[in-house]
């Protein structure tokens, strides 16, 4: 089974700069979460989607992140302008359903670098 | 007070030796726990889930203390590649959202 696909693997952009991430998910998985993970840290969640709607956007910056999910299968995160803060590695992951014990399943990651 | 409170080490252990990690979350609300392990510059992987009757899954034992809202890793005979680190993650009550600690660092050296 294909595990959760994230493109590009990296990317460096000067600040003020805008940037977009893909994410596919594992076949079937009706649930798509982004996470920013800054060094030193642990992942915190940006925007759950469930299928092609949001669940939980509380913590995404919309002042310059958004993102969807618009078919229900395949994401785009952006940031647009990104400030040298925004340096971090943004993780996809997705889960079958929503359910409180359901694995998370996380992509590679996309490692981001705001000059 | 942060959500999700761990220690962030490194703990440098021998081979052999048996570590044991401590993690504090502050809402007593949360449903479920669980333990993600981390390589460097790799994903988070799922190491095991944590039930308020303790779990063991080979050298790894997961304890729940729902009073003190306590959650710890133990681990026996520790491998080289045991080394990484390894995130305290805790689930609110009725939807999937992952709050992960800032993970603990775990070295094995030979």
């Amino acid at each position: 089974e294909a595990g959760v696909a994230q493109s590009p693997r990296y990317k460096i952009i000067e600040k003020r700069q805008s940037v977009a991430f893909w994410c596919n998910p594992i076949s079937g998985h009706a649930t798509l979460y982004w996470y920013q993970q800054i060094l030193g840290q642990g992942p915190k969640l940006l925007i759950q989607f469930q299928n092609n709607g949001v669940v939980d956007d509380s913590q995404l910056p919309k002042d310059r992140f958004s993102a969807e999910r618009l078919k229900g299968v395949d994401s785009t995160l952006k940031i647009q302008p990104a400030k040298l803060e925004d340096s971090a590695v943004y993780l996809c992951a997705s889960s079958s359903l929503h359910l409180s014990q359901e694995t998370q399943y996380f992509g590679p990651g996309t490692r981001l670098l705001v000059l | 007070r942060k959500e999700v409170e761990q220690d962030p080490g490194p703990f440098n252990v021998p081979e052999g030796a048996t570590v044991a990690f401590n993690c504090t979350y502050s809402n007593s609300a949360s449903q479920s726990f669980f333990w993600y392990r981390q390589d460097c510059r790799k994903e988070p992987k799922l190491l095991m889930s944590v039930y308020s009757s303790g779990n063991e899954d080979g050298r790894f034992t997961a304890q729940l203390n729902r009073a003190s809202q306590y959650i710890s890793l133990l681990i026996r005979d520790s491998k080289l590649s045991d080394s990484a680190t390894y995130l305290c993650v805790v689930n609110l009550r009725g939807f999937q959202k992952l709050v992960f600690g800032t993970g603990t660092r775990l070295l094995v050296s030979p």
